[in-house]
């Protein structure tokens, strides 16, 4: 089944203590990216990458790092997670190009304390 | 920096009752989608629009891009309740980059 996996689901964790959260489709895709979403203020791009070792910052960037060494895993790094960090992460993919068509993957939801 | 405003932020409406929503962009756009994400979900896409004063339907729904590449909509005839959940629309400019609505959170009471 294609799909974007992303994991873990569900993370509660403190101030500080490094992070990842996986990302891994099985479609082939050359676009990824990562996005979050908090009430009112919809979804918000945090880094995508257009292909293997080419990233590009988003709109809300601070705070996170990742890395794209293979096509199919994208994952999101936290280095010292903050509580204005807390939020649901989904993770998307697409074919790329004009016609950028996102499959999500499931979400992540992180709390941090 | 790119803004993409949507509204209205939530829509209550009686089944049967007909839903619109709206997508305002400070800048043209190249194409603009539309997800649609159920409670509890992620968002799945429904459209893409690419044409100046495009128009698509699906069914129920029409899709809807503005001359000047700015603003959209989506209007649902005749709601049902398999219609709730959360649409956001999804403004780019080169294909790469997404600036997502805050989205309409669509409520039908059967």
């Amino acid at each position: 089944e294609a799909q974007v996996t992303q994991n873990p689901r569900y993370l509660i964790t403190v101030t500080g203590k490094k992070l990842t959260v996986t990302c891994s489709q099985n479609m082939n895709h050359e676009y990824m990216s990562w996005y979050r979403q908090d009430p009112g203020l919809g979804l918000r791009q945090i880094y995508y990458s257009m292909n293997v070792e080419v990233t590009d910052k988003g709109d809300v960037p601070e705070g996170y790092k990742v890395s794209r060494k293979e096509k199919r895993n994208f994952p999101l790094i936290l280095e010292s997670p903050s509580p204005n960090q807390t939020s649901l992460y989904f993770c998307a993919s697409s074919l790329g190009g004009l016609t950028n068509v996102l499959t999500f993957g499931a979400g992540s939801r992180l709390t941090v304390l | 920096g790119q803004q993409v405003m949507q509204i209205p932020q939530y829509q209550h409406v009686q089944e049967g009752e007909d839903f619109t929503t709206y997508c305002n962009s400070s800048t043209t756009l190249s194409n603009i989608q539309w997800y649609k994400q159920r409670p509890g979900g992620h968002p799945v896409f429904l459209i893409q629009l690419v044409k100046s004063g495009e128009v698509k339907k699906q069914k129920r729904l029409t899709f809807q891009f503005g001359e000047a590449k700015k603003n959209s909509s989506l209007h649902i005839t005749a709601t049902q309740t398999t219609d709730v959940g959360t649409y956001f629309c999804a403004g780019s400019l080169t294909g790469n980059q997404f600036y997502f609505g805050t989205g309409t959170s669509l409520t039908v009471i059967p």
